[in-house]
């Protein structure tokens, strides 16, 4: 099946330092899946942060980008600078389109902070 | 701005006893999803649906119904909980686009002792 795997947190940079979260995926049920980016904030549900549905494009949001790269299977997570508002729980997904619905496929999770 | 509400916010059942989980959304979409967390593990697909009377087995159904009596409300019912399903659950509903967007609930956080 369809797998998602991306770096194992908590992960803690500075204030104004940069934020990279790996992602890579496995999609044996589509050549092309849909990538996503959910990102959870404290005490509130997951909401979109970024999707990217063609290979080879970026997509951004908030600060944060990453590029869907067919040929490496990832779709990593950048930000140049990261701020106190940025801690949350971030989720890579993949989904099949097509279908009439979007099940996604999760990642567990990565949880960022800042330094104290 | 879509809104999906789940209730309760918390739960405490008893090994046995039946657990209904309850979802509306507002945002008049077709597909409706239940999924649950734990640690160590993504998010998990128990059951999901296309619309009013339709119910449809995710990745992990086992010990789990749904039931979607109407667009807005999709509910997750556990007949005998058990404390396996302790866990937080998050349902979310997204239109059926090609690149459908989720929205999610706050999540219910359940403890089966």
């Amino acid at each position: 099946g369809d797998s998602v795997t991306q770096t194992e947190g908590p992960v803690t940079v500075s204030e104004s330092e940069s934020l990279i979260i790996n992602c890579t995926y496995s999609a044996t049920s589509i050549a092309y899946p849909n990538l996503f980016w959910y990102v959870r904030y404290p005490g509130e549900g997951l909401q979109l942060l970024l999707k990217v549905i063609t290979a080879g494009q970026k997509g951004s949001s908030r600060g944060f980008e990453a590029t869907y790269n067919k040929e490496t299977t990832s779709f990593h997570l950048q930000k140049a600078s990261v701020q106190e508002s940025d801690s949350a729980v971030y989720y890579c997904a993949l989904g099949q389109p097509g279908t009439g619905s979007n099940r996604l496929t999760f990642g567990k999770g990565t949880k960022f902070s800042l330094i104290p | 701005e879509a809104a999906v509400t789940q209730s309760p916010r918390n739960k405490v059942a008893v090994t046995g006893g039946k657990v209904t989980l309850s979802c509306n959304q507002t945002n008049n979409h077709n597909n409706m999803y239940w999924y649950r967390q734990d640690t160590g593990h993504g998010l998990r697909l128990i059951h999901y649906s296309y619309g009013a009377g339709s119910t449809e087995k995710g990745d992990i159904p086992d010990g789990y119904k749904a039931s979607r009596p109407s667009q807005e409300n999709f509910s997750l019912i556990l007949e005998l909980a058990t404390p396996s399903q302790t866990s937080v659950y998050f349902c979310a509903s997204g239109d059926a686009w090609w690149e459908e967007t989720l929205y999610f609930g706050s999540g219910t956080r359940l403890t089966v002792l």
